[in-house]
């Protein structure tokens, strides 16, 4: 069976300082994956998706990035976080067919201070 | 641009009653729509996913709807219980990596 992994659970970090939150995927191969970010009393936002290694497009202008650089591992970064940051940032992965279910991450709770 | 409405934002109700959640889509053009359930600080459990084509799924007592020409989905949940207090939320995909969120539910059955 399929498996998503996010580390850190929660992160507290000052603004200013860099930012690195990892997703990996067990169980399954070459999946389409997702950073979303959910603010308090907002909906879900897509930040960044991605359909292979290297592969990464964007939803949004941000002071964040992405990177893939392994099949089932998706990066979320940046250099210089703003209080802005702060949220609730979810990963998930769905199969390449458009008719997939989409599967979530148990996310990581970012705090800027 | 899709947007995603669900009503109500709250719903408080006894345990035991039969309820029902809406969501509104603006742009038929999806190749489904999926309810999914989330808990205080975790991420989102996939409940139901219906494909374009179809009219409704079923899961235990859960089932959810689809009207695609409308742009309506019902989620309804038979004889609740306290364990299904959670948000609920609806989310349609119309491009193949374009998904819309609803703002979700928020569900309290009261025991």
């Amino acid at each position: 069976s399929q498996t998503i992994h996010q580390w850190p659970a929660t992160l507290v970090q000052p603004v200013g300082s860099p930012l690195s939150l990892e997703c990996t995927v067990e169980g399954t191969s070459n999946p389409n994956l997702y950073w979303y970010r959910q603010a308090a009393g907002r909906g879900l936002q897509l930040l960044f998706y991605s359909v292979g290694i290297g592969q990464i497009s964007s939803e949004v202008p941000q002071n964040l990035s992405a990177s893939r650089p392994q099949d089932r591992q998706f990066i979320l970064s940046s250099k210089k976080l703003l209080l802005s940051d702060s949220g609730f940032y979810l990963c998930a992965w769905r199969g390449a067919s458009g008719t997939d279910t989409q599967y979530f991450g148990p996310g990581t709770r970012l705090t800027v201070l | 641009k899709q947007e995603v409405t669900q009503i109500p934002a709250a719903l408080s109700v006894p345990e035991g009653e039969n309820l029902v959640l809406n969501c509104s889509f603006t742009d038929s053009a999806i190749y489904n729509l999926q309810w999914f359930r989330q808990d205080p600080g975790k991420g989102l459990t996939s409940l139901l996913l219906i494909q374009s084509s179809q009219r409704e799924q079923t899961s235990g007592r859960l089932n959810a709807s689809l009207d695609k020409s409308s742009g309506r989905s019902t989620l309804y949940i038979a004889a609740s219980q306290p364990g299904d207090s959670a948000t609920y939320l609806c989310a349609v995909r119309r491009r193949d990596n374009d998904m819309r969120f609803g703002a979700g539910t928020r569900l309290t059955v009261k025991p």
